[in-house]
């Protein structure tokens, strides 16, 4: 099984519809996070929680809003979706471990979600 | 300026051949980390290798190497023996230490890619 989860995979809505786009993880991870990916630009950060007490704003959350429901749950929500919110979006999970090497930085994307507002 | 520069926007490759990926980055942080994912056609983003800015030897995985040179702020990715399967869009991405007093929570910030083409 999939250690971090996105569904849907694929959404195709119209403009000014609500759409949610949900994030599950089973890595055990404190730290979450939320990115599109536009062609050309690499992917940028929209929102990111260091815990579900703690949510941030990222470079780009202008449209977007999240909700934390548990430490494993993480759902960015496009309030009333534009055409330039098309995009490919990531959710990410990050810590820190201790491993016999010492600590290691691990950061995990789940599969992506392809989202389409015409 | 830009974080993450990778100024190869379409690279080709012959099958069994080495290739690299360049990669330079721009902080002034000295604790910050160095990530290599990549992406085929399918989007998932899939993570290669890293590299901590106080590891002094070169991460390897595998087939892959980063080749990092602290002084010039490069992180190139090395592949060895390149198979069909690597063909696909490669990024480099930073994430920086200081960023966790001011605000930016361990975020990655990527480059633009690399398209790698595998021939036969």
């Amino acid at each position: 099984d999939a250690d971090v989860t996105q569904t849907p995979r694929n959404r195709i809505t119209k403009t000014g519809k609500r759409i949610m786009l949900e994030c599950s993880q089973t890595k055990g991870h404190d730290r979450m996070y939320w990115y599109r990916q536009d062609p050309g630009l690499g992917l940028r950060l929209i929102y990111y929680s260091f815990d579900v007490k703690d949510i941030n704003k990222g470079e780009i959350s202008d449209g977007y809003s999240v909700s934390r429901q548990a430490q494993a749950k993480f759902s960015l929500s496009l309030e009333s979706a534009i055409p330039n919110q098309t995009a490919l979006y990531f959710c990410a999970t990050s810590d820190y471990t201790y491993t016999l090497a010492g600590l290691a930085w691990e950061q995990f994307f789940g599969p992506g979600t392809r989202l389409t507002v015409l | 300026a830009q974080k993450i520069t990778q100024t190869q926007p379409g690279m080709f490759v012959q099958e069994k051949e080495a290739v690299t990926l360049d990669c330079t980055y721009d902080t002034s942080d000295q604790s910050y980390g160095l990530f290599w994912y990549k992406q085929p056609s399918s989007g998932e983003m899939i993570f290669l290798i890293y590299q901590g800015s106080y590891d002094e030897q070169n991460a390897t995985e595998g087939r892959y190497s980063l080749n990092f040179q602290k002084a010039r702020k490069s992180a190139n990715l090395v592949i060895s023996a390149s198979q069909l399967g690597d063909s696909a869009m490669y990024f480099c991405a930073m994430r920086e230490d200081s960023l966790i007093l001011t605000g930016g929570g361990n975020k990655l910030t990527f480059g633009t890619g690399t398209q790698l083409k595998v021939e036969l």
